[in-house]
């Protein structure tokens, strides 16, 4: 069974700098993908960045990377020069490769930006 | 372009009455998913269905149907809807096959569903 984990409920980070936003993934498959998306208080779900489990490079979407270590489990979204507009929900997914297309959420990390 | 479309986008319903949420989307993606969300425990899959035609459970079923009308179409239903099925309920879609496995979801703008 997949089970995602975000450990921090809340971070702040100041105007500018990076922040990183922790994310662990349970699963048995060997194929998997691994998704961050970001929730603005309006409500909409913002697609940000993908990870597939058989890429050995980082994935990077402008300011967005995502610190994948596959040995550990572990899928973390780094921020860099963090904007006012980066205050929100963030949302660590996973979708199952084994054919299911079963597609599971972690908790959420609230971030806010402090001008 | 309207993407995912859901209705209604609020709901008051008493205990034991049931409603119908319906999705529709115009990208002719293969995959829709309907999720809840509350606060604290992030969203959670309900049912899903990988292509026209087939439906499964996801982490959350029960108390819940769905139907998946056609491509374009999936819908959720409360057969007696209980206080403990309020929630914003998102339904999502994704190409199904893509660089990005089974590629992003993109989301309907949420329903607020409100049981008393």
């Amino acid at each position: 069974a997949q089970k995602i984990t975000q450990t921090q409920p809340g971070m702040f980070v100041q105007e500018k700098e990076a922040v990183t936003l922790d994310c662990t993934y349970d699963t048995s498959d060997q194929s998997y993908g691994l998704f961050w998306y970001k929730q603005p208080s309006s409500g909409e779900m913002i697609f940000l960045i993908y990870q597939g489990s058989y890429d050995e490079q980082n994935a990077t979407e402008g300011r967005y990377s995502l610190n994948f270590q596959k040995a550990r489990k572990s899928a973390n979204l780094v921020i860099s020069a963090s904007q006012l507009g980066d205050s929100a929900m963030y949302f660590c997914a996973a979708q199952s490769g084994s054919g299911t297309y079963k597609y599971i959420f972690g908790t959420g990390t609230r971030l806010k930006v402090l001008a | 372009n309207a993407g995912v479309t859901q209705t209604p986008k609020f709901q008051v319903l008493k205990t034991g009455q049931s409603m119908t949420l319906q999705c529709a989307q115009d990208m002719n993606h293969n995959s829709m998913y309907w999720y809840r969300q509350d606060p604290g425990m992030g969203l959670r899959l309900i049912y899903y269905s990988a292509s026209e035609g087939t439906t499964d459970k996801g982490e959350v079923p029960n108390g819940y149907n769905v139907s998946r009308l056609n491509k374009r179409e999936f819908s959720l239903r409360l057969e007696s809807a209980a206080p403990s099925q309020t929630s914003v309920y998102f339904c999502a879609s994704s190409v199904g096959t893509s660089p990005r496995g089974t590629g992003e979801l993109f989301f309907g703008e949420g329903s607020r569903l409100t049981v008393l």
